[in-house]
């Protein structure tokens, strides 16, 4: 079965700086690879996704994620964080055969001024 | 995409009473799924809704404690029964948009379940 791991539960980068958060899947096969974003009391909003086309994903609100098959990771960037972006980011998989989600654990995302 | 509403957006209830949650989409959709997410942790799959069959539920959930309904294509619910404290959470609704082998989705704003 596929499955996601997100190193470090929580990640602190000061405004401006460069935000990087880990995520490695394990598949067989290329999967499909999701990033999404929760603020608080809020649902999940997709930031970018990965479905085989371009390794390098851009997203929203100026994400953007490289998968690597070599190294099985999706890992997410941002060359500048804003205030804004504190969040919980959770990274998914997509199970070939089924229309499954296979979430990881989560990431939480601190910013400070 | 797509717009997807819940009803309630939060609940404080009763040990021992049943909530039923409502997830309203603005679009037909096929497929919607509905999740749990316990304080603190990642989303945990609970079931599959498609319209004109059983929902399909993951292992450890089950149809007496987690019935669905899915009238139409656009709009679902779930019942959370017998409710315990352990059942406290966030239960959050998707869909799944675009082409089907893709399998994104999109997420409601959930439904906070305080259970005393």
């Amino acid at each position: 079965a596929q499955s996601v791991t997100q190193l470090g539960s929580h990640v602190s980068v000061s405004e401006g700086a460069l935000v990087l958060l880990r995520c490695n899947y394990s598949s067989s096969v290329p999967p499909y690879l999701f990033w999404y974003v929760q603020y608080p009391n809020q649902g999940l909003q997709l930031l970018l996704k990965y479905t085989s086309a371009a390794t390098l994903v851009k997203g929203i609100n100026g994400f953007e994620a490289e998968f690597k098959k070599s190294e099985t990771s999706f890992h997410l960037t941002k060359p500048s964080a804003h205030m804004s972006d504190a969040a919980e980011y959770f990274c998914a998989v997509s199970e070939v055969d089924t229309d499954k989600l296979i979430f990881g654990t989560g990431t939480r995302l601190q910013v400070f001024p | 995409s797509a717009v997807i509403s819940q009803k309630p957006s939060r609940d404080i209830c009763q040990r021992g009473t049943s909530l039923t949650i409502q997830c309203q989409v603005d679009s037909q959709v096929t497929m919607m799924f509905w999740y749990r997410q316990q304080p603190g942790q990642s989303l945990t799959l609970i079931a599959t809704a498609n319209q004109g069959s059983e929902a399909t539920y993951e292992s450890g959930f089950v149809i007496d404690k987690f019935p669905i309904s899915r009238p139409n294509l656009t709009f679902s619910t779930l019942t959370v029964s017998n409710l315990s404290p352990e059942d406290s959470s966030i239960y959050l609704c998707s869909v799944e948009v675009g082409p089907p082998s893709y399998n994104e989705q999109f997420f409601g704003p959930g439904t906070r379940l305080t259970v005393l």
